[in-house]
């Protein structure tokens, strides 16, 4: 079993759903990422999350650390917001992270 | 600041040539890593750095060599290419190590070995 599981692994919605996508991890986690690939892009950071709830924008971010679960939420989806999301986790003060196969999300207009 | 710089884009080698990938960054980060993106799995780090001078293994490192002699740049070497390379290379950077740094990408390298 992967440390890390995302799900779904593909997800289409229609523009202005409410989309979430989640990530459970098998570990004790100190830290948990959210990033962001666009088709043939780079990746960039969206969040960083060691306990609770962040929003910028449309995005929302949420972890449970209990139950070793987090969800991306999307709120108002939009054909932009098409991309591969990705969770990763890191343990204790190792520099190492552990990703996610990631979830490719289409939206279409 | 350009961020994360990484030449070239793309590469076709045949194997056995070897080749260096380079990668820069201009935010005077400690920590820099090297990842290879493969089809239906996660990131996996080759090799890190926790500063100039220091680097260290990481998840998949045969076939990989590193070094950092300035706090800039971390170029990857692969010695002698073999298909099983064919892969999308992604240097990071973070301020320094530790999970909870958020992590700054390059563009990314297509590597093609055939």
């Amino acid at each position: 079993k992967n440390e890390v599981e995302q799900s779904p692994q593909n997800l289409t919605a229609q523009e202005g759903e409410f989309i979430t996508i989640n990530c459970s991890y098998s570990v004790g986690i100190s830290a948990l990422h959210w990033l962001q690939q666009h088709p043939g892009g780079g990746i960039v950071s969206l969040f960083m999350l060691s306990s609770g709830k962040k929003k910028h924008g449309r995005l929302i971010a949420t972890i449970n650390i209990q139950e070793k679960h987090s969800s991306l939420h999307i709120t108002a989806s939009h054909p932009r917001d098409s991309a591969v999301y990705i969770c990763a986790v890191g343990k204790g003060s190792n520099y190492k992270l552990t990703f996610g196969k990631g979830t490719l999300l289409t939206v279409n207009p | 600041n350009a961020g994360v710089t990484q030449t070239p884009k793309f590469q076709v080698l045949k194997t056995g040539q070897s080749m260096t990938l380079q990668c820069a960054q201009d935010m005077n980060h400690e920590y820099m890593s090297w990842y290879r993106q493969d089809p239906g799995m996660g990131l996996r780090l080759i090799h890190y750095s926790v500063g100039a001078g220091i680097t260290d293994q990481g998840e998949v490192p045969n076939g990989y060599n590193v070094s950092r002699s300035t706090t800039e740049d971390f170029p990857l070497r692969l010695l002698s290419a073999a298909p099983s390379q064919t892969s999308v290379y992604f240097c990071a950077s973070s301020l320094s190590g530790g999970p909870r740094n958020e992590q700054f990408f390059g563009p990314g390298t297509r590597l093609t070995v055939l």
